[in-house]
């Protein structure tokens, strides 16, 4: 299968702080990627989906100008939680998709705010 | 509404015990069913698509099937290292759909 890098694994951020992620497709391009968030023992809860060079699609109840998104290529797509508080501790996920076919995940990053 | 509802919840098996997952999805002109095995603390790791009622796809001890209206994911003489939570998910326009898991343990 497609491989899909995110880094990084795990971060420990200071509340107010900001925390970048990163989520790359390391042998396709993908034209949509996604990101998500999952709780403990808790399904995948779509943020946003983000396509090439356009601005990311927020599901509702996720704050747009808290979780910045930015698809700056069709291998690269960022995540950054803006003044991050200890409630936006979580585990985030991304995924890529190249046309409509299967998604690919990372890894995942296990966000801790202290 | 589009929907995929997975059952059980979770499973618990002996080793070698076989038993099949189920995937229902109210997915107005399905293009793709995907099975997917997350562990814990990791992201989903892909397993099959399906794309037509009929179809089947195999891996090791898991089978994959498509109805019209459902899949199932059957585990064949499955051994502790099996024990993770299976996803499956439909696309829906740009999205992907996906059901809210079946943890599957198995015992030794």
């Amino acid at each position: 299968g497609a491989v899909v890098s995110q880094h990084p694994s795990r971060v420990i951020c200071k509340s107010g702080t900001s925390v970048k992620i990163e989520c790359r497709s390391l042998d396709f391009q993908a034209t949509t990627m996604f990101w998500y968030r999952q709780f403990p023992k808790k399904s995948l809860m779509l943020m946003a989906t983000s396509n090439e060079g356009s601005k990311a699609t927020y599901e509702q109840g996720v704050e747009k100008d808290k979780f910045l998104i930015n698809h700056a290529s069709l291998t690269l797509s960022t995540l950054t939680v803006t003044s991050a508080h200890p409630e936006d501790s979580s585990f985030y996920i991304c995924s890529a998709r190249r046309g409509e076919s299967e998604a690919f995940f990372g890894q995942g990053t296990r966000l801790t705010v202290v | 509404e589009d929907q995929v509802t997975q059952s059980p919840e979770a499973l618990r098996l002996q080793e070698g015990e076989s038993s099949s997952l189920n995937c229902s999805y109210t997915v107005s002109g399905l293009r793709g069913l995907f099975w997917y095995r997350q562990d814990p603390g990791k992201g989903p790791e892909f397993l099959f698509t399906l794309y037509s009622a009929g179809e089947e796809k195999e891996k090791e001890r898991l089978k994959a099937t498509l109805t019209k209206k459902e899949s199932f994911l059957h585990i064949t003489a499955p051994k502790p290292e099996d024990s993770a939570t299976y996803l499956c998910a439909a696309p829906n326009t740009d999205k992907l759909i996906f059901g809210t898991g079946t943890r599957l343990q198995v015992f030794p």
